[in-house]
């Protein structure tokens, strides 16, 4: 089965300063990963992912992700944030299968303020 | 922008009632997934559909149950309802051939008195 932790529940930053969210994933076998951003009331909409190839990941709004293998670790960056980037972030693992459920950490509440 | 829609968007029920999420999925796709999400936690997975037969449970008693139908909708339906029951319910689809990606809806939130 796999895991997926998300080392901090909040993450207060200031507009305009860069900002990494943490996630670390258990697998015994090869996994797909995610990161959905879910603004408030709303569903899950989807950050970026990693299948397979390069692990420098860039998905929407300028948010990038690394695949590292050997740290089991996919953390999730941005160089400058926005207030409108006040959201909470799941990262998620699937097995590399298109059969494959998502299982989600707890997520991460980004905080911005002016 | 999904494509994937739910209703209701809110419920409130009592204990012990029974409730049914509509969910509407993309064209094409023949994968549907419900997952749970209480307040303040990553959504679980409950069970998935494909061409209209379960292929995959998580960890929720027997009195979760769902159909999916021909023309890319399905229903979650919950029994017998209790308290613990109270959280956001998501929706997502995607396509089982190469379907790497889940589409979610934007969720019904269902509250039990």
């Amino acid at each position: 089965a796999q895991s997926v932790t998300q080392l901090d529940s909040q993450v207060p930053v200031f507009e305009e300063a860069p900002v990494e969210l943490r996630c670390n994933y258990s697998s015994s076998v090869s996994v797909y990963l995610f990161w959905y951003v879910q603004y408030p009331n709303q569903g899950l909409q989807l950050l970026l992912k990693y299948l397979s190839g390069s692990t420098l990941v860039k998905g929407i709004n300028g948010f990038e992700a690394e695949f590292n293998k050997s740290q089991t670790s996919f953390h999730l960056r941005k160089p400058s944030v926005h207030i409108s980037d006040t959201a909470e972030y799941f990262c998620a693992v699937s097995l590399n299968s298109g059969y494959s459920t998502l299982t989600f950490g707890k997520g991460t509440m980004l905080l911005v303020s002016p | 922008e999904t494509g994937v829609t739910q209703s209701p968007t809110h419920l409130i029920k009592t204990r012990g009632q029974q409730v049914t999420l509509r969910c509407s999925s993309q064209s094409g796709h023949n994968t549907v997934s419900w997952y749970q999400q209480a307040l303040g936690q990553g959504p679980q997975f409950i069970f998935q559909y494909y061409r209209e037969e379960e292929n995959g449970r998580g960890n929720f008693p027997p009195r979760f149950s769902g159909l999916q139908f021909p023309n890319y909708s399905s229903e979650l339906n919950v029994n017998a309802l209790e308290l613990d029951d109270s959280a956001l319910y998501l929706c997502a689809s995607r396509l089982r051939e190469g379907g790497d990606t889940q589409y979610f809806g934007p969720g019904t939130r269902l509250t039990v008195l």
